[in-house]
């Protein structure tokens, strides 16, 4: 298995347009977890999902984020408007059953929004 | 409210100097704890899962170990490519999320 797959690796948008990042998780694995990661912060649980379904959200910072999982192999983070203080690292990860098991992450996304 | 906490935030170590790293938590029903690096500009790398009290587990250079409030990664005579941040996590029987520490810095010079 390739892993889990992020896409773009980079991304630079200007303030108040829509970004929209992408995840492909490990085949077979039922838990998808968006992670937000700053030099402040660190690693910040944006919302996880199981078997495609959303089960907890309440890490999204606005409702300028949504997140999605139209089937098992894809899920999408998207934040519109974007403004600068969104500007960080954006991690995909999956689990074969939540945290009973390890979660593998992607390489990240690295947004700035300028 | 259950929290993750790393110490120390970074370490240099010269090669070959033995040392730990520690991740504690509050506990509200453990149901694992992971241990992982992270390298720049990259993803978090899984390293160990412990589940129990008492549980130990090896790779090359690395050890890590578990106790009731915390756990604790042990670094045998690391060499410069051991250098990275190492993140711990927790996942409480709550819910199936993980939840991380900010992480411990280690640089090992040559």
């Amino acid at each position: 298995d390739a892993g889990v797959i992020q896409s773009p690796r980079h991304e630079v948008t200007e303030m108040g347009q829509e970004v929209t990042l992408r995840c492909k998780p490990i085949s077979g694995h039922d838990y998808l977890f968006w992670y937000r990661q700053t030099m402040m912060r660190g690693l910040e649980l944006l919302i996880y999902f199981n078997n495609n379904v959303p089960i907890d959200d309440s890490g999204m910072p606005e409702d300028r984020f949504s997140a999605k999982m139209p089937n098992a192999s894809f899920s999408t983070l998207k934040i519109q408007p974007s403004e600068p203080r969104d500007s960080a690292v954006y991690f995909c990860a999956s689990s074969l059953t939540g945290g009973y098991t390890e979660a593998f992450f992607g390489q990240g996304t690295r947004l700035t929004v300028v | 409210e259950d929290q993750v906490t790393q110490s120390p935030e970074a370490l240099r170590l010269q090669e070959g100097e033995s040392s730990s790293l520690n991740c504690s938590y509050t506990v509200s029903g453990l149901r694992g704890l992971f241990w992982y690096r992270q390298d720049p500009g990259k993803g978090p790398e899984f390293l160990f899962t412990l589940y129990s009290a008492g549980e130990e587990k090896e790779k090359e250079r690395l050890k890590a170990t578990l106790t009731k409030k915390e756990s604790f990664l042990h670094i045998t005579a690391p060499k410069p490519e051991d250098s990275a941040t190492y993140l711990c996590a927790v996942a409480w029987n709550t819910g199936n999320q993980f939840y991380f520490g900010t992480g411990t810095s280690l640089t090992v010079i040559p």
